[in-house]
């Protein structure tokens, strides 16, 4: 099944712990991206990918970082997590830039969602 | 001015009534438009995918584009219960760059 899978669901931690929240997608594509959503504010973009080893700052890139070494996984790393970044996150993926425009190719799928609390 | 504007409701409408959803943007350069669908406690999918003005329908929904002013739209015809949920319109410049999302607008259906 075609599918962007993210881990874990659900954190509960404190400041300063450092976390990783894996993104992993089995559709080869090349764009991958973080969103995190919050009451009132809508759905923000941390990070996205272009393709393996491209990587770029959305609206809100400060306190995260990403890495994308395999055109499958791209993990959002919070070094230091603060209370500010209690949020629910998606990673998404997209075919990218093979063939023209059009909803094959520019269709973004999401993931479940990861919940995070930062105590 | 915020770059994309929707309107959060929450809308409430019966069974089989027709539904409008709107959003605004200040960008002229925005040019794929998109409306997607998140169910509570889902990620969000994708409904609808507008390149450049004009209308595109899929089945119950309409999606519009207005680039001289702005303004696009999602209509959807004899709403269901199934369709409760919150629509968010999103639209980016160019291929591949990040999308701007509107905050969303959640609609109930009731039976």
């Amino acid at each position: 099944e075609a599918q962007v899978t993210q881990n874990p669901r659900y954190l509960i931690t404190v400041t300063g712990k450092k976390l990783t929240v894996t993104c992993s997608q089995n559709m080869n594509h090349e764009y991958m991206s973080w969103y995190r959503q919050d009451p009132g504010l809508g759905l923000r973009q941390i990070y996205y990918s272009m393709n393996v080893e491209a990587t770029d700052k959305g609206d809100v890139p400060e306190g995260y970082k990403v890495s994308r070494k395999e055109k499958r996984n791209f993990p959002l790393i919070l070094e230091s997590p603060s209370p500010n970044q209690t949020s629910l996150y998606f990673c998404a993926s997209s075919l990218g830039s093979k063939g023209g425009p059009g909803r094959a190719t520019d269709t973004q799928y999401f993931g479940p969602g990861t919940r995070l609390t930062v105590l | 001015q915020k770059e994309v504007e929707q309107d959060p409701g929450p809308l409430s409408v019966p069974e089989g009534a027709i539904v409008s959803l709107n959003c605004t943007y200040s960008n002229s350069a925005f040019q794929y438009f998109m409306w997607y669908r998140q169910y509570s406690r889902k990620g969000p999918e994708l409904l609808m995918y507008t390149y450049s003005s004009g209308n595109k329908e899929d089945g119950r929904f309409t999606a519009q584009v207005d680039k001289s002013s702005k303004y696009i739209s999602l209509f959807i015809r004899d709403s269901q219960p199934s369709d409760s949920a919150t629509y968010l319109c999103a639209m980016s410049p160019r291929r591949n760059t990040p999308l701007v999302f509107g905050k969303g607008t959640r609609l109930s259906v009731i039976a």
